[in-house]
């Protein structure tokens, strides 16, 4: 059974500080690493897809890494800003079957 | 660029009665996921079609729920008979190319479905 882990479950930060959580997931048979963000009463929406051992993806204030020989990712949002707050979602594929295995989220409220 | 078009936006609907639930991909993008959301299982995978075609079906509930995609630009997702427990957010995705696997999916706005 494929399990892809996120911890912690939810989050609360003060506005202006930096965070990060992490994606837990198979380390073998590994074939890519999505992230996504999940804003409340919308759909999830694409921040990075990340396939190789090493990489660090960016965009804007959010980055993640990756690390496949272990098994995590981490997702760092520098300087949080009310509209961050959303539920995070990682989700891996594996070589197996291609399919999207997802995780449960973390959810992140900015405490204005 | 349109996005991924869902139809209805909302329905409700008497337990019992059929549900038909329509989704239209980006055009050029050949990979169609049906998600539901639910508070107790987050975001279930239903069933995905790669080029129309079904591969992977494993995730619907059961045989009161089928999903046809007839053409690459429509796909409906039809639940009959309808029953409270199927009241949920379903979404629609879709990626390029095959499979999505490194490449991200793109979703609709969602159906949220309320069985009486």
């Amino acid at each position: 059974i494929l399990n892809v882990e996120q911890s912690p479950q939810s989050l609360h930060v003060q506005e202006g500080d930096s965070t990060n959580f992490t994606c837990s997931f198979p380390s073998s048979n590994f074939y890519a690493l999505h992230w996504y963000r999940w804003e409340t009463a919308k759909s999830p929406e694409a921040l990075f897809v990340m396939t190789l051992n090493g990489d660090e993806k960016k965009k804007g204030r959010i980055s993640a890494t990756l690390n496949t020989k272990e098994g995590y990712s981490y997702l760092y949002i520098k300087g949080s800003q009310p509209e961050d707050s959303a539920t995070y979602l990682c989700a891996f594929i594996g070589y197996s079957n291609y399919q999207l295995i997802w995780g449960a989220g973390t959810k992140l409220i900015i405490k204005p | 660029d349109a996005g991924v078009i869902q139809s209805p936006r909302h329905e409700v609907t008497e337990m019992g009665q059929e549900v038909t639930l329509r989704c239209k991909p980006i055009s050029g993008h050949n990979s169609l996921f049906w998600y539901r959301q639910t508070m107790m299982r987050g975001l279930e995978l239903l069933i995905y079609f790669n080029n129309n075609v079904p591969i992977d079906d494993s995730g619907m509930p059961e045989d009161r729920f089928s999903a046809k995609m007839p053409n690459a630009s429509f796909s409906t997702l039809k639940i009959q008979p309808s029953e409270p427990r199927d009241s949920a957010v379903y979404f629609c995705a879709s990626s390029y190319p095959q499979g999505g696997a490194d490449q991200p999916q793109h979703f609709g706005d969602g159906t949220r479905l309320s069985i009486l």
